[in-house]
C-alpha cells in the first residue's frame, strides 16, 4: 500500500508570498496532522484534522491555515511568508480514532525555502 | 505541559558497537503514549515503536530494544551491533492519552555509525 504522499517535494518562495502544500493520507486513514520542522529541531505540531474538522491547533499564527477534503487529503496554506517559515513541512496520517491515540505515519515532507 | 528531552545531540560509534539513545519525558497525564521515530537523510520520519503508560515491559525487535521506566520518566532506545544503515536522526515523542493526537517531539539525537 502507498504511504503518505506530499507535494511538492521542494518549494522556493519569496517573503510575502502565499504557499499551498498538499498531502494524501494512507488509504483508510481519516486523520491528517501537519508539523513544521525547522533545521536542527524536532517537528512542531501545527494542525490536526479528522473527518474534515479541525481537532487541534498548535501555537502558530493565523497566517497558517489548513483544510481536509472529503477524500481525506489535506492542504496547508501559509500566507504572507516570512523568512522564519523556511522549514520541512511534514504531513502524517493515522487510522480512524478508536479512543486511544493511534500511530501517526509520516510522509516525506515538503521543504520550503523563503528568500 | 508536556516535554521531551533528548540530551544527546550527536553520538558517533563504530559499526558493531552497541549504542543507547536517551529520552526523558514530562507529563501530568496518567495515560500517555511514547514513540520513537527514525529520520534518515531523506527526511521522512519512520515509525519504530509505540508504548502506552500502562505497559512497562521492555521490548525487543531484532537489533532494537526499548527500556521504559516510569519511575525515572525515561524511554531509552538501544541498538545492538550497530550498522552504517542505522545512521540517522532519532526522535522520541509523547502524546496524551486523551484529546487530539498532538505529538510532542524531542530535539532528536543524530547517530553516526562509521564502518
Amino acid at each position: 500500500d502507498a504511504g503518505v504522499t506530499q507535494s511538492p517535494t521542494h518549494l522556493i518562495k519569496t517573503r510575502g508570498q502565499h504557499v499551498t502544500l498538499r498531502c494524501s493520507p494512507i488509504s483508510g486513514h481519516k486523520s491528517v496532522s501537519w508539523y513544521q520542522q525547522v533545521l536542527g529541531q524536532g517537528p512542531q505540531f501545527i494542525f490536526q484534522y479528522y473527518e474534515k474538522e479541525e481537532r487541534g491547533r498548535g501555537n502558530f499564527p493565523d497566517r497558517f491555515s489548513a483544510r481536509q477534503f472529503p477524500n481525506y487529503s489535506s492542504e496547508l496554506n501559509v500566507n504572507a511568508l516570512l523568512l522564519g517559515d523556511s522549514a520541512l513541512y511534514l504531513c502524517a496520517s493515522s487510522p480512524p480514532v478508536s479512543g486511544a491515540p493511534d500511530t501517526q505515519y509520516f510522509g516525506p515532507g515538503t521543504r520550503l525555502t523563503v528568500l | 505541559a508536556q516535554k521531551v528531552t533528548q540530551a544527546q545531540t550527536e553520538i558517533s560509534v563504530v559499526e558493531k558497537e552497541d549504542v543507547t539513545l536517551d529520552c526523558v519525558y514530562e507529563t501530568r497525564d496518567t495515560t500517555y503514549y511514547l514513540f520513537w521515530y527514525k529520520q534518515p537523510p531523506s527526511g521522512e520520519l519512520v515509525f519504530l515503536i509505540r508504548r502506552n503508560s500502562f505497559d512497562e515491559q521492555n521490548e525487543i525487535s531484532g537489533r532494537y530494544s526499548w527500556n521504559f521506566q516510569k519511575s525515572t520518566s525515561s524511554f531509552n532506545f538501544t541498538i545492538t551491533a550497530s550498522q552504517v544503515v542505522d545512521s540517522a536522526v532519532y526522535f522520541c515523542a509523547l502524546t496524551s492519552g486523551t484529546g487530539f493526537q498532538k505529538l510532542v517531539f524531542g530535539t532528536g539525537t543524530r547517530l553516526l555509525v562509521s564502518p
